[in-house]
């Protein structure tokens, strides 16, 4: 059973308007979570993190939030640019191994 | 510099084949990593490496064996390729302890198993 969902499979938003990315965790152990970014042919790169420390981490146009109680934490991006297309995966980890556990991704398309 | 490096980027197999994919990091990360990507799965941990010479299973490990060969290489073995091993696989490394988790990846091997 996944223990990281990421439960809307794609996302169309309008250059220049707010992307907003939703993930949900059931793993009660974990306490660091991380957003990756996935262009075709290439392999995953680190976009973002928070640990279970913060409720909310920005960095530039990309500011993920941590909602403990909810187990749910969002990636928002703002503005949304055309570069911005590709699979968003979200993951999670305990800070006792650092074993990393992905969602299934979310496609977003931005659109001109 | 390379970061992690993966060969083949392409294989197609006859079922009951076997095969090793390769992987070589070069930022002296002593942990290394095993995924799968499937369409609706995401990416799941086949084995890793915590430390050389060490190895671990992971989410997914059947049908797989790997090889912790020195601190720079990770290489994953199908010995009897299944059509379900049919996917694109990642390799990735990092430093542990981290204080991030992040991991690095290399651009994936597409496997086609008939």
């Amino acid at each position: 059973d996944q223990q990281v969902k990421q439960n809307s499979p794609s996302l169309s938003v309008q250059e220049g308007r707010i992307s907003i990315l939703n993930c949900d965790y059931t793993n009660s152990m974990f306490d660091y979570f991380l957003w990756y970014k996935k262009y075709p042919a290439e392999g995953p790169t680190f976009l973002i993190s928070i640990s279970s420390i913060k409720d909310k981490n920005e960095d530039g146009r990309f500011t993920v939030f941590l909602n403990k109680s909810a187990k749910h934490l969002s990636l928002h991006i703002v503005p949304s640019q055309p570069g911005d297309s590709a699979v968003y995966f979200c993951a999670a980890a305990s800070s006792n191994d650092y074993k990393l556990s992905f969602g299934a991704g979310t496609t977003v398309t931005v659109r001109a | 510099n390379a970061g992690v490096t993966q060969t083949p980027k392409f294989q197609v197999l006859k079922t009951g084949q076997s095969m090793t994919l390769q992987c070589a990091q070069d930022m002296n990360h002593n942990s290394m990593y095993w995924y799968r990507q499937d369409p609706g799965m995401g990416l799941r941990l086949i084995y890793y490496s915590a430390s050389e010479g060490t190895t671990d299973k992971g989410e997914v490990p059947n049908g797989y064996n790997v090889s912790r060969l020195n601190k720079r290489e990770f290489s994953l073995r199908l010995e009897s390729a299944a059509p379900s091993q049919t996917s694109v696989y990642f390799c990735a490394s990092n430093r542990q302890p981290s204080n991030t988790g992040e991991l690095f990846f290399g651009e994936g091997s597409r496997l086609t198993v008939l």
